[in-house]
């Protein structure tokens, strides 16, 4: 179980816009500390597509956003394309010596 | 551009060892922490282990802490992990990443290929 939770998919269709949360505790997103996103396609490593909460690094659409409010995160892809199929996981701190958190990952199906 | 290449993955039997081995080039090494995330087959992402850019400050998840140990050299720009005890449950995919920042909180932004440990009799 993992101690970010993630919804284990989301599914929408081409143009359509879709949210994955990231639900956190006290703990970790409560406690102050910044949530990144990764995108994991199909057989190869993650990237990182959100870091500290909203910012995309180079290269990332703009249809990409991140936001984070008290114990949660949410991630928000608009004008949804095929090549948005992939796994998403949020991630972040944790300062009761649990170290580096991630969600469980959230598979998004284009439809 | 920062590349990072993980080696020494395997098929390894139960009590085993295995030291794994990330290659990094393209940016200041010495400047960056760095981590070991693992991906179980058709699981999801687990933070391993962290280093800091000195080496002086080692961090690991408690599923493996007492049975791995991380280092770092430095001056070959290289990262290791060095895995005792293998469980069955320790089967996956081991990625060695980049933190981005100086706070503990940052991202980790560049990724490696990752290396397949499989432990089974």
């Amino acid at each position: 179980q993992s101690v970010l939770t993630q919804p284990p998919s989301v599914s929408g269709a081409p143009g359509q816009r879709v949210t994955i949360s990231c639900t956190g505790s006290s703990s970790n997103i409560g406690a102050g500390y910044d949530v990144h996103w990764y995108q994991q396609l199909p057989g190869t490593a993650p990237k990182l597509l959100i870091y500290d909460n909203k910012n995309r690094p180079s290269g990332v659409p703009d249809r990409f956003s991140g936001s984070k409010s008290g114990t949660s995160a949410s991630l928000a892809i608009t004008g949804l394309q095929a090549e948005d199929e992939a796994d998403y996981y949020c991630q972040s701190y944790g300062s009761n010596l649990s170290g580096w958190v991630f969600g469980g990952g959230t598979k998004l199906t284009v439809l | 551009e920062v590349q990072l290449l993980e080696s020494g993955g395997g098929l390894v039997q139960p009590g085993g060892s295995l030291r794994l081995s990330c290659a990094a080039s393209g940016f200041s090494f010495r400047n960056y922490a760095m981590m070991w995330v693992r991906q179980a087959p058709g699981k999801g992402l687990e933070w391993v282990s962290g280093i800091s850019g000195s080496g002086d400050s080692t961090y690991y998840a408690d599923s493996v802490k007492g049975r791995f140990t991380i280092s770092r050299g430095n001056s070959k720009n290289t990262m290791s992990l060095q895995m005792n005890s293998l469980r069955a449950e320790d089967t996956a995919i081991y990625y060695c990443a980049r933190r981005e920042g100086v706070i503990k909180s940052s991202a980790m932004d560049y990724w490696g290929q990752g290396t397949l440990v499989t432990v089974s009799s």
